[in-house]
Protein backbone atom coordinates (compact mmCIF):
# COMPACT_ATOMS: atom_id res chain seq x y z
CA UNK A 1 0.00 0.00 0.00
CA UNK A 2 1.34 3.48 -0.96
CA UNK A 3 0.52 6.47 1.77
CA UNK A 4 1.71 10.14 1.74
CA UNK A 5 1.57 12.73 4.87
CA UNK A 6 2.17 16.21 4.75
CA UNK A 7 2.39 16.73 8.35
CA UNK A 8 1.53 20.73 8.49
CA UNK A 9 -1.79 22.12 7.80
CA UNK A 10 -0.13 25.71 7.22
CA UNK A 11 2.64 26.96 6.20
CA UNK A 12 2.92 30.85 6.84
CA UNK A 13 6.17 32.55 5.31
CA UNK A 14 6.76 36.21 4.12
CA UNK A 15 7.33 37.20 0.88
CA UNK A 16 10.84 36.82 -0.27
CA UNK A 17 11.26 34.33 2.08
CA UNK A 18 12.61 30.76 1.33
CA UNK A 19 9.66 28.36 2.05
CA UNK A 20 9.71 24.56 2.43
CA UNK A 21 6.14 22.09 2.21
CA UNK A 22 7.03 19.07 3.38
CA UNK A 23 5.95 15.91 2.44
CA UNK A 24 7.21 12.36 3.31
CA UNK A 25 5.55 8.53 1.82
CA UNK A 26 5.19 4.95 2.07
CA UNK A 27 5.36 2.85 -0.55
CA UNK A 28 6.35 -1.11 -1.22
CA UNK A 29 8.29 -0.48 -4.86
CA UNK A 30 9.77 2.71 -6.17
CA UNK A 31 8.26 5.86 -5.87
CA UNK A 32 7.39 7.89 -8.57
CA UNK A 33 6.64 11.40 -6.19
CA UNK A 34 4.25 14.35 -7.64
CA UNK A 35 3.66 17.88 -6.27
CA UNK A 36 0.48 19.80 -7.65
CA UNK A 37 -1.22 22.93 -6.43
CA UNK A 38 -4.52 23.99 -6.11
CA UNK A 39 -6.07 27.52 -6.48
CA UNK A 40 -9.59 27.99 -4.83
CA UNK A 41 -12.56 26.57 -7.44
CA UNK A 42 -9.75 25.09 -9.29
CA UNK A 43 -8.85 21.76 -10.09
CA UNK A 44 -4.95 20.99 -9.09
CA UNK A 45 -2.02 21.93 -11.39
CA UNK A 46 1.08 20.07 -11.88
CA UNK A 47 4.29 21.53 -10.22
CA UNK A 48 6.59 18.61 -10.34
CA UNK A 49 7.98 15.10 -9.87
CA UNK A 50 10.50 12.69 -9.65
CA UNK A 51 11.00 9.55 -11.09
CA UNK A 52 14.59 8.66 -11.68
CA UNK A 53 18.01 10.45 -11.32
CA UNK A 54 18.85 13.91 -9.48
CA UNK A 55 17.34 13.92 -6.60
CA UNK A 56 16.81 17.70 -6.66
CA UNK A 57 14.01 18.61 -9.40
CA UNK A 58 12.86 21.71 -10.58
CA UNK A 59 9.84 22.22 -11.97
CA UNK A 60 7.23 25.56 -12.74
CA UNK A 61 7.02 28.52 -10.86
CA UNK A 62 10.51 28.61 -9.60
CA UNK A 63 9.92 25.32 -7.40
CA UNK A 64 12.18 22.58 -6.29
CA UNK A 65 12.01 19.59 -4.18
CA UNK A 66 14.09 17.22 -2.98
CA UNK A 67 13.89 13.46 -3.25
CA UNK A 68 15.21 12.06 0.34
CA UNK A 69 15.58 8.15 -0.30
CA UNK A 70 16.75 7.03 3.39
CA UNK A 71 14.39 9.54 5.33
CA UNK A 72 11.26 8.93 2.32
CA UNK A 73 10.77 12.67 1.85
CA UNK A 74 9.77 14.75 -0.62
CA UNK A 75 9.97 18.42 0.72
CA UNK A 76 8.92 21.36 -2.28
CA UNK A 77 10.83 24.62 -1.40
CA UNK A 78 11.24 28.23 -3.58
CA UNK A 79 13.80 30.18 -2.75
CA UNK A 80 11.84 33.98 -2.07
CA UNK A 81 8.56 33.28 -1.87
CA UNK A 82 5.73 35.58 -3.63
CA UNK A 83 2.10 36.34 -2.72
CA UNK A 84 0.59 34.83 -5.89
CA UNK A 85 2.16 31.36 -4.32
CA UNK A 86 -0.60 31.55 -1.96
CA UNK A 87 -2.27 28.38 -2.67
CA UNK A 88 -3.13 24.59 -1.34
CA UNK A 89 -0.36 22.21 -2.57
CA UNK A 90 -0.66 18.43 -2.63
CA UNK A 91 2.30 16.06 -2.51
CA UNK A 92 1.41 12.45 -4.26
CA UNK A 93 2.91 8.87 -4.89
CA UNK A 94 2.79 6.13 -7.04
CA UNK A 95 4.10 2.82 -7.24
CA UNK A 96 4.98 1.59 -10.70
CA UNK A 97 3.17 -1.03 -10.53
CA UNK A 98 -0.25 1.23 -9.78
CA UNK A 99 0.01 3.48 -12.81
CA UNK A 100 -3.32 5.12 -12.39
CA UNK A 101 -4.05 6.00 -8.94
CA UNK A 102 -2.48 8.52 -7.07
CA UNK A 103 -2.52 8.64 -3.86
CA UNK A 104 -2.38 12.49 -2.53
CA UNK A 105 -1.97 13.87 0.65
CA UNK A 106 -4.26 15.75 2.83
CA UNK A 107 -2.64 19.00 1.84
CA UNK A 108 -0.90 21.80 2.87
CA UNK A 109 -2.24 25.64 2.89
CA UNK A 110 0.26 27.94 2.15
CA UNK A 111 0.08 31.63 2.99
CA UNK A 112 2.87 34.04 1.79
CA UNK A 113 2.11 37.40 3.64
CA UNK A 114 3.20 40.90 1.64
CA UNK B 1 -3.95 22.08 -26.15
CA UNK B 2 -7.40 22.04 -24.68
CA UNK B 3 -7.00 20.77 -20.92
CA UNK B 4 -9.26 18.66 -19.25
CA UNK B 5 -13.04 19.23 -19.78
CA UNK B 6 -15.67 18.55 -16.84
CA UNK B 7 -18.91 19.14 -17.33
CA UNK B 8 -21.23 20.39 -15.58
CA UNK B 9 -19.74 22.25 -13.26
CA UNK B 10 -22.33 22.71 -10.42
CA UNK B 11 -24.99 20.21 -9.16
CA UNK B 12 -27.55 20.24 -6.90
CA UNK B 13 -29.30 16.87 -6.34
CA UNK B 14 -31.43 15.20 -3.04
CA UNK B 15 -31.02 12.49 -1.86
CA UNK B 16 -32.31 9.49 -3.36
CA UNK B 17 -31.78 10.29 -6.65
CA UNK B 18 -28.52 9.71 -9.27
CA UNK B 19 -26.37 11.65 -10.96
CA UNK B 20 -23.71 11.73 -14.21
CA UNK B 21 -20.86 13.50 -14.59
CA UNK B 22 -18.59 14.02 -17.77
CA UNK B 23 -14.96 14.23 -18.23
CA UNK B 24 -13.41 15.03 -21.76
CA UNK B 25 -9.69 14.04 -21.29
CA UNK B 26 -6.92 15.72 -23.46
CA UNK B 27 -6.49 14.72 -26.87
CA UNK B 28 -4.46 12.48 -26.83
CA UNK B 29 -4.38 10.87 -23.22
CA UNK B 30 -5.99 7.91 -22.97
CA UNK B 31 -6.13 7.45 -19.10
CA UNK B 32 -8.72 8.65 -16.93
CA UNK B 33 -8.87 9.24 -13.21
CA UNK B 34 -11.51 10.41 -10.92
CA UNK B 35 -10.97 11.86 -7.24
CA UNK B 36 -13.15 12.68 -4.82
CA UNK B 37 -11.80 15.93 -3.07
CA UNK B 38 -13.81 17.04 0.80
CA UNK B 39 -12.90 19.02 3.53
CA UNK B 40 -12.91 15.81 5.68
CA UNK B 41 -11.27 13.28 3.52
CA UNK B 42 -9.18 15.32 1.10
CA UNK B 43 -8.55 13.64 -2.09
CA UNK B 44 -9.80 10.18 -2.66
CA UNK B 45 -9.22 7.83 -5.86
CA UNK B 46 -12.07 6.66 -7.08
CA UNK B 47 -10.96 4.97 -10.28
CA UNK B 48 -9.11 4.58 -13.56
CA UNK B 49 -9.94 3.87 -17.04
CA UNK B 50 -7.63 2.98 -20.09
CA UNK B 51 -8.94 2.17 -23.25
CA UNK B 52 -12.60 1.51 -21.83
CA UNK B 53 -11.09 -0.71 -19.32
CA UNK B 54 -11.46 -0.19 -15.46
CA UNK B 55 -7.71 -0.70 -14.14
CA UNK B 56 -7.90 0.32 -10.77
CA UNK B 57 -10.62 0.95 -8.42
CA UNK B 58 -11.12 2.62 -4.73
CA UNK B 59 -12.89 2.15 -2.13
CA UNK B 60 -16.28 3.36 -2.75
CA UNK B 61 -19.65 1.29 -2.55
CA UNK B 62 -21.25 0.33 -5.70
CA UNK B 63 -23.16 3.31 -5.77
CA UNK B 64 -20.22 4.55 -7.51
CA UNK B 65 -19.38 3.61 -11.01
CA UNK B 66 -18.22 4.70 -14.23
CA UNK B 67 -17.32 4.27 -18.33
CA UNK B 68 -14.92 5.29 -20.67
CA UNK B 69 -15.73 5.76 -24.42
CA UNK B 70 -13.63 4.88 -27.42
CA UNK B 71 -13.15 8.49 -27.70
CA UNK B 72 -11.59 7.90 -24.20
CA UNK B 73 -14.45 10.40 -22.81
CA UNK B 74 -15.60 8.99 -19.45
CA UNK B 75 -18.25 9.31 -17.40
CA UNK B 76 -18.90 8.51 -13.33
CA UNK B 77 -22.38 7.64 -11.79
CA UNK B 78 -23.43 7.86 -8.29
CA UNK B 79 -26.58 6.16 -7.48
CA UNK B 80 -28.74 6.56 -4.56
CA UNK B 81 -27.37 9.99 -3.36
CA UNK B 82 -26.40 10.04 -0.11
CA UNK B 83 -25.80 13.52 2.29
CA UNK B 84 -21.98 12.51 2.35
CA UNK B 85 -21.52 12.24 -1.41
CA UNK B 86 -21.42 16.57 -1.70
CA UNK B 87 -17.79 16.82 -3.04
CA UNK B 88 -15.79 18.23 -5.68
CA UNK B 89 -15.35 15.39 -8.29
CA UNK B 90 -12.17 16.12 -10.25
CA UNK B 91 -11.32 13.87 -13.23
CA UNK B 92 -7.52 13.59 -14.34
CA UNK B 93 -6.22 12.42 -17.61
CA UNK B 94 -2.78 11.10 -18.55
CA UNK B 95 -0.93 9.99 -21.61
CA UNK B 96 -0.88 6.45 -20.44
CA UNK B 97 -1.62 4.21 -18.11
CA UNK B 98 0.85 1.73 -18.62
CA UNK B 99 3.41 3.74 -16.26
CA UNK B 100 3.17 5.70 -13.21
CA UNK B 101 5.57 8.14 -14.52
CA UNK B 102 3.41 10.65 -16.41
CA UNK B 103 1.94 13.59 -14.36
CA UNK B 104 -2.23 13.95 -14.32
CA UNK B 105 -4.14 17.19 -15.98
CA UNK B 106 -7.14 17.60 -13.89
CA UNK B 107 -10.30 19.69 -14.83
CA UNK B 108 -11.49 21.93 -12.78
CA UNK B 109 -14.01 19.82 -11.40
CA UNK B 110 -18.01 19.08 -10.75
CA UNK B 111 -19.30 20.40 -7.74
CA UNK B 112 -22.16 18.02 -6.79
CA UNK B 113 -24.49 19.31 -3.74
CA UNK B 114 -26.81 16.82 -2.38
CA UNK B 115 -29.81 18.06 -0.14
Amino acid sequence: AQSVAQPEDQVNVAEGNPLTVKCTYSVSGNPYLFWYVQYPNRGLQFLLKYITGDNLVKGSYGFEAEFNKSQTSFHLKKPSALVSDSALYFCAVREGTNAGKSTFGDGTTLTVKP
Amino acid sequence: KAGVTQTPRYLIKTRGQQVTLSCSPISGHRSVSWYQQTPGQGLQFLFEYFSETQRNKGNFPGRFSGRQFSNSRSEMNVSTLELGDSALYLCASSLRATSGKNEQFFGPGTRLTVL
